[in-house]
């Protein structure tokens, strides 16, 4: 394991599909983030599991997003209904509990919406 | 609030020459600062991080950010850019106790021959 892998690395869908951003993180981190980043902005966060207890929600994520990480090592997020402006790169990334200094961000995944 | 600001959006730069981009950082507490590169449709590579210590970090690729508190500022140098360093740059900070990373805006670095 040499890093956080995320599949797909590219996805595009017609709005109102759903789709599904997989994550596996570095194997022995217990955290598990996943952030979103629109064009020409910033990465923002979404949401983070610590193990497999999802911990916090940022209100970007809404209904139409869940995010699980059913047995604490890999997590899924999936968006229902796509609209146009759900069109982004999902950043996933783990650590080992809350120790910032071992955090290790993923390739990303792009979504496009059309 | 805590808050990441990058407060340029796009610097060119000569190829050889010196290059600074700035960040500056608002919390509570001393935070955790990062300096992360993204080539288009790419990830996120970690250029270097102050957690604590010495004021001044060596990154990867040449790389170098100092802490300055006073200033509330964690600037990344380059002493001589190359044409491969045309990228997006993002600071991003976090403190213990908040679990997540808080991005700038990034700054989009273009170099000229």
């Amino acid at each position: 394991d040499t890093g956080v892998s995320q599949d797909p690395r590219h996805k595009i869908t017609k709005r109102g599909q759903n789709v599904t951003f997989r994550c596996d993180p570095i194997s022995e981190h217990n955290r598990l983030y996943w952030y979103r980043q629109t064009l020409g902005q910033g990465p923002e966060f979404l949401t983070y599991f610590q193990n497999e207890a999802q911990l916090e929600k940022s209100r970007l994520l809404s209904d139409r997003f869940s995010a699980e990480r059913p047995k604490g090592s890999f997590s899924t997020l999936e968006i229902q209904r796509t609209e146009q402006g759900d069109s982004a790169m999902y950043l996933c990334a783990s650590s080992l509990d809350d120790n910032l200094n071992t955090i290790y961000f993923g390739e990303g995944s792009w979504l496009t919406v059309v | 609030a805590q808050s990441v600001t990058q407060p340029d959006i796009h610097i060119t730069v000569s190829e050889g020459a010196s290059l600074e981009l700035r960040c500056n950082y608002s919390y509570g507490a001393t935070p955790y600062l990062f300096w992360y590169v993204q080539s288009p449709g790419q990830g996120l590579q970690l250029l270097l991080k102050y957690f604590s210590g010495d004021t001044l970090v060596q990154g990867i690729k040449g790389f170098e950010a100092e802490f300055k508190r006073s200033q509330s500022s964690f600037n990344l140098r380059k002493p001589s850019v190359h044409w491969s360093d045309a990228a997006e740059y993002f600071c991003a900070g976090g403190v213990i106790g908040n679990e997540k990373l808080t991005f700038g805006t990034g700054t989009r670095l273009t170099i000229i021959p």
